[in-house]
């Protein structure tokens, strides 16, 4: 069966601390990890990661994928209380035949910046 | 721009309605996408399109009936819907990934749904 797992699901830090935030997956006809940020809305696009050990950076957010240990992680350096959100982790796999893609989520980890 | 637009933002509907959500991407994506979020859980897939050809239906009950009229349309038409069918459903969208390829989704701001 098709999983993924993050770790911790919830925490709880300063501002100015960094986390790292862990993404496990097992899955068959892996494509790609993307990383999601959610607020009290929609998922918000952080990271997609295709190839193992490329840093993708975007401000103080930056994650990496180990493709042959399955794992990736999304690190927050210098955290803000606008950080505070769920972070999803999802791995995208091919589903059926042909060109379907379908998300197999985790849990999320629930992050709090408290000032 | 990597907007996909949903409306109604928010919807209360009673049993017996029948209305519809509505989804709307300009970014030339060819696959979209509907699913169902509950609280404090990650999203579920409902359907796919593909092509504006429906590819995946992932068993959703007959009462919820997605339509995509052209390529930057979707829409969930619902009829029927119980009280535990409230939630926050969610748009996306995505090149239609080939080979080994996997494309970025990306989500609209969903359409929160009671049903009373």
């Amino acid at each position: 069966e098709d999983k993924v797992v993050q770790s911790p699901l919830s925490l709880v830090v300063h501002e100015g601390d960094t986390v790292t935030l862990n993404c496990s997956y097992e899955v068959t006809n892996f494509r790609s990890l993307l990383w999601y940020k959610q607020e009290k809305k929609a998922p918000t696009f952080l990271f997609m990661l295709t190839s193992s050990g490329i840093e993708k950076k975007s401000g103080r957010l930056s994650s990496i994928l180990d493709k042959k240990e399955l794992f990736s992680i999304l690190n927050i350096t210098a955290t803000q209380t606008g950080d505070s959100a769920i972070y999803l982790c999802a791995a995208l796999i091919r589903y059926n035949a042909g060109n379907n893609r379908k998300l197999i989520w985790g849990l999320g980890t629930s992050l709090a910046v408290n000032p | 721009d990597t907007e996909v637009t949903q409306t109604p933002k928010h919807l209360v509907m009673g049993m017996t309605n029948k209305k519809s959500l509505k989804c709307e991407q300009h970014m030339g994506h060819r696959a979209m996408y509907w699913y169902k979020q509950k609280a404090k859980k990650p999203p579920e897939l409902m359907f796919v399109y593909s092509y504006e050809k429906l590819s995946i239906n992932e068993s959703v009950p007959s009462r919820f009936s997605p339509e995509c009229p052209n390529s930057s349309l979707l829409n969930l038409h619902l009829h029927a819907l119980q009280p535990e069918d409230s939630a926050l459903y969610l748009c996306a969208s995505s090149q239609v990934s080939t080979g080994n390829s996997g494309n970025t989704i990306y989500f609209g701001e969903g359409s929160w749904l009671t049903v009373v």
